[in-house]
């Protein structure tokens, strides 16, 4: 079946470690972006990738680092720096930038 | 201010009305999206609208662009339609989305 998938579900980190999330898909979508969503807000965009090699910051980029070596996977890095960590966060893919996205199921990171 | 609001934030109905969810946007659009997510987090895009209305089963989308809203309608309400709803532009200058912090919809039996 086509679609997104994002690994773990579920992630425990420890203050000062890096984790990186994991977003693949086989839609042959270009553009691939990653978001924030915390209670009471909206989706913040953090990273998007228009193309293979290629990837913009978004609004919220600091503490997070992203690549894309390959056109079905943008993975997220989430670095000790980002100060507030705990989070869901959702991958999402569409043909072409800014078109229709569908989203990964997302995952849930939380710090302890 | 967010440049997407929404209303209401939390809705309860009763299963079989007619319901609405207001989106207001300030930025210049090239579309707007309804999405839906369900509990557990997984989001499912709606609708994408430009101009005019869209129907698709008991959901219907408008959007008034001089006026800068949309609504969103669900006629026969559901239980299974209890979901958050949100509402997501794409702005005409630059390459950006901007999302409302969503409507939280509950439908009772």
């Amino acid at each position: 079946d086509g679609g997104i998938t994002q690994s773990p579900k579920y992630l425990f980190r420890k203050e000062g470690q890096n984790v990186t999330l994991s977003c693949e898909q086989n839609l042959n979508h270009d553009a691939m972006y990653w978001y924030r969503q915390d209670p009471g807000q909206g989706l913040r965009l953090i990273y998007y990738s228009q193309i293979v090699n290629d990837f913009q910051k978004g609004d919220i980029a600091e503490g997070y680092s992203v690549s894309r070596e390959k056109k079905e996977s943008f993975p997220l890095t989430v670095t000790s720096a980002q100060k507030n960590p705990t989070a869901f966060y959702l991958c999402a893919s569409s043909p072409g930038l800014l078109e229709t996205q569908y989203f990964g199921p997302g995952t849930r990171l939380l710090v302890l | 201010k967010n440049e997407v609001e929404q209303s209401p934030q939390n809705l309860t109905a009763q299963e079989g009305e007619f319901i609405t969810i207001n989106c207001s946007y300030s930025v210049g659009i090239s579309a707007l999206h309804w999405l839906q997510q369900h509990p557990g987090g997984g989001i499912v895009s709606l609708f994408m609208l430009s101009s005019g209305k869209k129907k698709h089963g008991r959901l219907i989308a408008t959007i008034n662009i001089q006026e800068k809203h949309s609504s969103l309608h669900i006629t026969a309400s559901h239980p299974r339609d209890s979901a958050v709803y949100i509402c997501a532009v794409r702005s005409s200058t630059g390459n950006q989305f901007y999302f409302g912090t969503g409507t939280s919809l509950t439908v009772i039996p």
